[in-house]
């Protein structure tokens, strides 16, 4: 199985709202990644997680918050966030020490109103 | 930082040969990587150099030069459904820093 899966696909929501990003993968990857896409754009890394453990953070405004419950599963909190977080937010996995070779997500379309 | 600059945009006719050349700057070198990415798709990883030189898998072929900080991606015997944008990306820090992309549009 070398499938990421995000859930969900779509996500519109209030600037006061608080929701919560899905992602999963069952390869046995330990490193895990968040990334942010604008339209036309490459992606840009928001988080690392290795071993479960959060090992960089690029800066993200904290209205995002990584959460990696196992090895497995990693999440993306949002709250309050601007309408310009608006983007195609995109998981991926990877061994860690394979950093070249990400395995992505489908991401999930994320629209601040 | 990083920098990575590639051409933003290419046209080709269907069979045709296309060169995808990636010119980059950074510190901590590990290596180029290059993903697909079809419109409304998520990235999808081609192949990496770690060593100067060719890797060839199947149409696809990626060279590096790490004296010139130079890579390209070739793409042979075009199809339709190699339209998609291409990445480059340099590897440093345990981290993938992408160039901005380059559309390759396949003509009939």
């Amino acid at each position: 199985d070398t499938e990421v899966t995000q859930t969900p696909k779509h996500l519109v929501m209030g600037m006061t709202n608080k929701k919560s990003l899905k992602c999963e993968q069952h390869m046995g990857h330990r490193a895990m990644y968040w990334y942010k896409q604008k339209a036309k754009k490459p992606p840009e890394l928001m988080f690392v997680y290795s071993y479960e453990k959060l090992s960089i953070n690029e800066s993200v405004p904290s209205r995002f918050s990584p959460e990696c419950p196992n090895s497995s599963l990693l999440n993306l909190h949002l709250h309050a966030l601007q309408p310009e977080d608006s983007a195609l937010y995109l998981c991926a996995s990877s061994h860690p020490i394979d950093t070249y070779e990400q395995y992505f997500g489908p991401g999930t379309r994320l629209t601040v109103t | 930082g990083q920098s990575l600059e590639q051409p933003s945009e290419v046209t080709a006719v269907e069979g045709a040969i296309v060169q995808i050349n990636c010119t980059y700057q950074t510190s901590g070198f590990y290596g180029l990587s290059w993903y697909q990415q079809h419109d409304g798709g998520a990235p999808t990883f081609l192949s990496y150099n770690a060593l100067d030189g060719l890797e060839e898998t199947g149409r696809f072929s990626s060279f590096l030069s790490r004296s010139d900080s130079y890579g390209y991606l070739l793409l042979q015997e075009l199809q339709m459904k190699d339209s998609a944008s291409y990445f480059c990306a340099v590897i440093s820090d345990y981290k993938l820093s992408f160039g901005a992309g380059t559309t390759v549009t396949v003509r009939a």
